[in-house]
């Protein structure tokens, strides 16, 4: 799970910017899961997408949240005009897709709205 | 939709007992049932996995039990020691997608 990259691992942001959030998965991984976790609390799905496609996005808010994964780069999920509320931990998870259903975190980034 | 339950949400065990956390679910199309250990601050890291075509996993001090008629499962350590002491998550899917998660059960392993 040490494949999985994200970054920035840390970002402050003022109340009304964007945060731009990046997922690199494994290698060979074609699918990517985005999580939120709010402190002391558990994982909660945002949207799952593979290269070029978003498989599922029912997690995701419809204002202000989108996320991609293009053919070439990592997935991003992207936020614009953050709220105090947005504050969290945000992990990416891939995994192979076709045939294998273990997925692996990424070290997550932690967005803070100030 | 699939949702999962576990319990309970806070769990204090003294070293060398054993530590038992349950998770139920409610969508019966679910057939993988993967454990996560999370360190405060760190990545969820995956622990054990099982399908639902078995029943039992084991792996060292850690098991996993699937009973899928009544639609449970449930994780097992042995011999707990205080690196054991994190927040485990139970999660349920179908073949991969649509993973939902429990939420989390705290695990202190005292001296």
């Amino acid at each position: 799970n040490a494949g999985v990259m994200q970054n920035p691992r840390h970002l402050v942001r003022r109340r009304g910017q964007e945060a731009r959030l990046r997922c690199s998965p494994m290698k060979g991984h074609s699918h990517v899961y985005w999580y939120r976790q709010l402190p002391e609390e558990g994982l909660k799905f945002m949207v799952y997408l593979q290269k070029e496609n978003i498989i599922d996005e029912s997690g995701m808010p419809k204002e202000r949240f989108s996320a991609e994964f293009p053919k070439e780069g990592p997935s991003i999920l992207r936020i614009q005009q953050v709220v105090r509320g947005d504050s969290a931990a945000y992990f990416c998870a891939s995994l192979a897709g076709t045939g294998g259903a273990e997925q692996y975190f990424g070290p997550g980034t932690r967005l803070t709205v100030t | 939709g699939e949702n999962v339950e576990q319990h309970p949400s806070t769990l204090s065990v003294q070293e060398g007992d054993s530590a038992v956390i349950k998770c139920t679910y409610s969508d019966s199309a679910s057939n993988y049932f993967p454990w996560y250990k999370q360190e405060l601050g760190k990545r969820p890291q995956l622990i054990i996995d099982i399908r639902s075509n078995v029943g039992e996993k084991k792996d060292q001090r850690i098991a996993v039990t699937l009973n899928k008629t009544a639609k449970h499962f449930s994780l097992h350590i042995t011999e707990t020691q205080p690196e054991d002491s994190a927040v485990y998550f139970c999660a349920a899917s179908i073949s991969g997608q649509n993973f939902v998660f429990g939420p989390g059960t705290r695990l202190s392993v005292l001296p």
